[in-house]
Protein backbone atom coordinates (compact mmCIF):
# COMPACT_ATOMS: atom_id res chain seq x y z
CA UNK A 1 0.00 0.00 0.00
CA UNK A 2 2.96 2.42 0.14
CA UNK A 3 3.81 1.99 -3.22
CA UNK A 4 3.50 4.29 -6.30
CA UNK A 5 3.46 2.75 -9.30
CA UNK A 6 5.39 4.73 -12.31
CA UNK A 7 5.23 4.02 -15.81
CA UNK A 8 6.76 4.01 -18.70
CA UNK A 9 10.32 2.69 -17.76
CA UNK A 10 11.95 4.61 -20.47
CA UNK A 11 10.49 6.98 -23.07
CA UNK A 12 11.84 8.58 -26.33
CA UNK A 13 10.11 11.27 -27.78
CA UNK A 14 11.19 13.61 -30.77
CA UNK A 15 11.90 17.19 -30.05
CA UNK A 16 8.80 19.28 -30.00
CA UNK A 17 6.87 16.26 -29.00
CA UNK A 18 5.05 16.03 -25.71
CA UNK A 19 6.34 13.39 -23.13
CA UNK A 20 3.57 11.92 -20.68
CA UNK A 21 4.95 9.70 -17.65
CA UNK A 22 1.95 8.05 -15.51
CA UNK A 23 2.19 7.25 -11.62
CA UNK A 24 -0.18 5.48 -9.31
CA UNK A 25 -0.71 5.16 -5.89
CA UNK A 26 -2.94 3.01 -3.18
CA UNK A 27 -2.78 4.80 -0.35
CA UNK A 28 -5.47 7.27 0.31
CA UNK A 29 -3.25 9.14 3.20
CA UNK A 30 -0.90 10.54 0.67
CA UNK A 31 -1.77 13.96 0.29
CA UNK A 32 1.24 15.91 -1.46
CA UNK A 33 2.36 14.15 -4.69
CA UNK A 34 6.08 16.35 -6.08
CA UNK A 35 7.66 15.04 -9.31
CA UNK A 36 11.37 15.20 -9.60
CA UNK A 37 14.20 15.47 -11.77
CA UNK A 38 17.15 13.73 -12.29
CA UNK A 39 20.04 14.08 -14.04
CA UNK A 40 23.15 11.28 -14.62
CA UNK A 41 25.42 11.90 -11.08
CA UNK A 42 23.31 14.52 -9.24
CA UNK A 43 20.53 14.84 -6.67
CA UNK A 44 16.77 14.68 -7.63
CA UNK A 45 15.73 18.07 -8.28
CA UNK A 46 12.35 19.47 -7.43
CA UNK A 47 9.98 19.89 -10.69
CA UNK A 48 6.40 20.57 -9.59
CA UNK A 49 4.05 19.21 -7.00
CA UNK A 50 0.26 18.77 -6.60
CA UNK A 51 -2.11 18.42 -3.91
CA UNK A 52 -5.12 16.37 -4.66
CA UNK A 53 -7.36 19.40 -3.97
CA UNK A 54 -6.87 20.45 -7.41
CA UNK A 55 -7.05 18.53 -10.81
CA UNK A 56 -4.14 20.03 -12.53
CA UNK A 57 -1.40 22.26 -12.26
CA UNK A 58 0.62 24.31 -15.15
CA UNK A 59 4.45 25.53 -14.18
CA UNK A 60 6.13 26.72 -17.17
CA UNK A 61 6.21 23.47 -19.75
CA UNK A 62 5.39 20.92 -17.43
CA UNK A 63 2.04 19.77 -16.30
CA UNK A 64 0.82 17.87 -13.49
CA UNK A 65 -2.79 16.29 -14.22
CA UNK A 66 -4.37 14.36 -11.04
CA UNK A 67 -7.24 11.88 -10.78
CA UNK A 68 -7.95 11.64 -7.24
CA UNK A 69 -11.04 9.16 -7.81
CA UNK A 70 -8.48 6.85 -9.84
CA UNK A 71 -5.76 7.36 -7.64
CA UNK A 72 -3.10 8.60 -10.55
CA UNK A 73 -1.01 11.53 -11.51
CA UNK A 74 0.77 12.51 -14.71
CA UNK A 75 3.30 15.02 -15.33
CA UNK A 76 2.87 16.36 -19.15
CA UNK A 77 6.09 18.06 -20.34
CA UNK A 78 4.70 20.28 -23.54
CA UNK A 79 7.49 21.08 -26.19
CA UNK A 80 10.27 18.57 -25.28
CA UNK A 81 13.25 19.80 -25.66
CA UNK A 82 16.96 17.88 -25.68
CA UNK A 83 17.66 19.12 -22.38
CA UNK A 84 14.36 17.63 -20.52
CA UNK A 85 15.97 14.61 -21.47
CA UNK A 86 17.04 13.09 -17.62
CA UNK A 87 15.36 10.75 -15.33
CA UNK A 88 11.82 11.64 -13.75
CA UNK A 89 10.57 10.07 -10.24
CA UNK A 90 7.01 11.08 -9.29
CA UNK A 91 6.71 10.98 -5.17
CA UNK A 92 4.04 10.86 -2.62
CA UNK A 93 3.87 11.71 0.61
CA UNK A 94 1.18 12.53 3.57
CA UNK A 95 2.25 15.89 3.46
CA UNK A 96 3.47 16.37 7.34
CA UNK A 97 7.09 17.89 7.81
CA UNK A 98 8.13 14.56 9.01
CA UNK A 99 6.77 12.24 6.22
CA UNK A 100 9.13 10.45 3.91
CA UNK A 101 8.55 10.74 0.07
CA UNK A 102 7.49 7.50 -1.41
CA UNK A 103 9.30 7.51 -4.89
CA UNK A 104 8.51 5.48 -8.38
CA UNK A 105 10.64 3.62 -9.93
CA UNK A 106 11.73 6.25 -12.45
CA UNK A 107 11.40 7.07 -15.79
CA UNK A 108 14.04 7.83 -18.13
CA UNK A 109 13.33 10.62 -21.12
CA UNK A 110 15.39 10.50 -24.17
CA UNK A 111 14.20 13.83 -26.55
CA UNK A 112 15.70 13.67 -29.57
CA UNK A 113 16.05 16.70 -31.97
CA UNK B 1 19.50 30.33 -4.03
CA UNK B 2 20.32 28.41 -1.26
CA UNK B 3 21.28 24.53 -1.81
CA UNK B 4 21.42 21.55 0.62
CA UNK B 5 25.51 20.40 0.41
CA UNK B 6 27.43 17.24 0.98
CA UNK B 7 30.42 15.93 1.27
CA UNK B 8 32.15 14.09 0.32
CA UNK B 9 31.18 13.42 -3.04
CA UNK B 10 32.78 10.07 -3.88
CA UNK B 11 33.71 7.84 -1.15
CA UNK B 12 35.45 4.30 -1.19
CA UNK B 13 35.79 2.38 2.02
CA UNK B 14 36.45 -0.98 2.99
CA UNK B 15 34.20 -3.49 3.86
CA UNK B 16 34.05 -3.16 8.15
CA UNK B 17 34.87 0.47 8.20
CA UNK B 18 33.21 3.18 9.26
CA UNK B 19 32.03 6.11 7.07
CA UNK B 20 30.30 9.41 7.92
CA UNK B 21 28.58 11.25 5.15
CA UNK B 22 27.87 14.94 5.99
CA UNK B 23 25.29 17.27 5.00
CA UNK B 24 24.74 21.21 5.32
CA UNK B 25 20.90 21.54 4.88
CA UNK B 26 19.06 24.51 3.54
CA UNK B 27 19.88 27.26 6.65
CA UNK B 28 16.53 27.98 7.97
CA UNK B 29 15.36 24.47 7.45
CA UNK B 30 14.23 22.54 10.70
CA UNK B 31 13.56 19.08 8.81
CA UNK B 32 15.99 16.63 8.06
CA UNK B 33 16.41 13.46 5.81
CA UNK B 34 18.86 10.87 4.39
CA UNK B 35 17.78 8.60 1.35
CA UNK B 36 19.91 6.16 -0.62
CA UNK B 37 19.80 4.65 -4.26
CA UNK B 38 21.48 1.77 -5.52
CA UNK B 39 22.64 2.32 -9.32
CA UNK B 40 19.69 2.16 -11.68
CA UNK B 41 17.28 2.20 -9.07
CA UNK B 42 14.42 4.24 -7.58
CA UNK B 43 15.13 6.85 -4.31
CA UNK B 44 14.24 5.26 -0.68
CA UNK B 45 13.99 6.45 2.18
CA UNK B 46 16.29 6.03 5.22
CA UNK B 47 15.09 8.26 7.98
CA UNK B 48 13.75 11.74 8.67
CA UNK B 49 15.06 13.74 11.98
CA UNK B 50 13.49 16.79 13.84
CA UNK B 51 14.18 18.50 17.08
CA UNK B 52 17.51 16.67 17.53
CA UNK B 53 15.64 13.09 17.04
CA UNK B 54 14.58 10.66 14.60
CA UNK B 55 11.29 11.29 13.69
CA UNK B 56 10.98 7.42 11.41
CA UNK B 57 13.10 5.33 9.97
CA UNK B 58 13.02 2.53 7.56
CA UNK B 59 13.89 -0.69 7.87
CA UNK B 60 17.19 -0.29 6.14
CA UNK B 61 18.06 2.09 8.79
CA UNK B 62 19.50 -1.22 10.90
CA UNK B 63 21.56 -0.43 14.35
CA UNK B 64 24.79 0.08 11.98
CA UNK B 65 23.09 3.58 10.94
CA UNK B 66 23.20 6.64 13.25
CA UNK B 67 22.50 10.35 12.18
CA UNK B 68 23.29 13.17 14.04
CA UNK B 69 23.43 17.09 14.51
CA UNK B 70 26.32 17.61 15.60
CA UNK B 71 26.03 21.65 15.59
CA UNK B 72 23.84 24.01 14.13
CA UNK B 73 24.40 23.40 10.20
CA UNK B 74 25.72 20.28 9.93
CA UNK B 75 23.32 16.46 9.80
CA UNK B 76 25.69 13.63 9.53
CA UNK B 77 24.53 9.78 8.96
CA UNK B 78 27.30 7.06 10.27
CA UNK B 79 27.41 3.49 9.17
CA UNK B 80 29.36 1.82 11.60
CA UNK B 81 30.60 -1.11 9.81
CA UNK B 82 29.67 -0.98 5.97
CA UNK B 83 28.72 -4.09 3.99
CA UNK B 84 29.31 -4.20 0.37
CA UNK B 85 25.27 -3.88 0.02
CA UNK B 86 25.61 -0.30 1.54
CA UNK B 87 26.97 1.15 -1.66
CA UNK B 88 24.86 3.37 -2.91
CA UNK B 89 24.83 6.93 -3.72
CA UNK B 90 23.12 8.68 -0.38
CA UNK B 91 21.32 12.06 -0.32
CA UNK B 92 20.65 14.46 2.14
CA UNK B 93 17.33 16.11 2.00
CA UNK B 94 16.01 19.03 4.30
CA UNK B 95 12.77 21.04 4.35
CA UNK B 96 10.77 24.13 5.73
CA UNK B 97 8.43 24.58 8.37
CA UNK B 98 4.90 24.36 6.95
CA UNK B 99 6.01 23.53 3.64
CA UNK B 100 6.21 19.54 2.03
CA UNK B 101 8.56 20.43 -0.09
CA UNK B 102 11.70 18.27 -0.06
CA UNK B 103 15.04 19.51 -1.25
CA UNK B 104 17.98 17.63 -2.05
CA UNK B 105 21.79 17.64 -2.19
CA UNK B 106 23.80 16.43 -5.09
CA UNK B 107 24.60 13.16 -3.19
CA UNK B 108 27.83 11.63 -1.25
CA UNK B 109 28.57 8.34 -3.88
CA UNK B 110 29.84 5.33 -1.29
CA UNK B 111 31.45 2.76 -2.70
CA UNK B 112 32.45 -0.28 -0.33
CA UNK B 113 34.97 -2.99 -1.28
Amino acid sequence: QQQVKQSPQSLIVQKGGISIINCAYENTAFDYFPWYQQFPGKGPALLIAIRPDVSEKKEGRFTISFNKSAKQFSLHIMDSQPGDSATYFCAASKGQNTDKLIFGTGTRLQVFP
Amino acid sequence: EPEVTQTPSHQVTQMGQEVILRCVPISNHLYFYWYRQILGQKVEFLVSFYNNEISEKSEIFDDQFSVERPDGSNFTLKIRSTKLEDSAMYFCASSGTGSDEQYFGPGTRLTVT
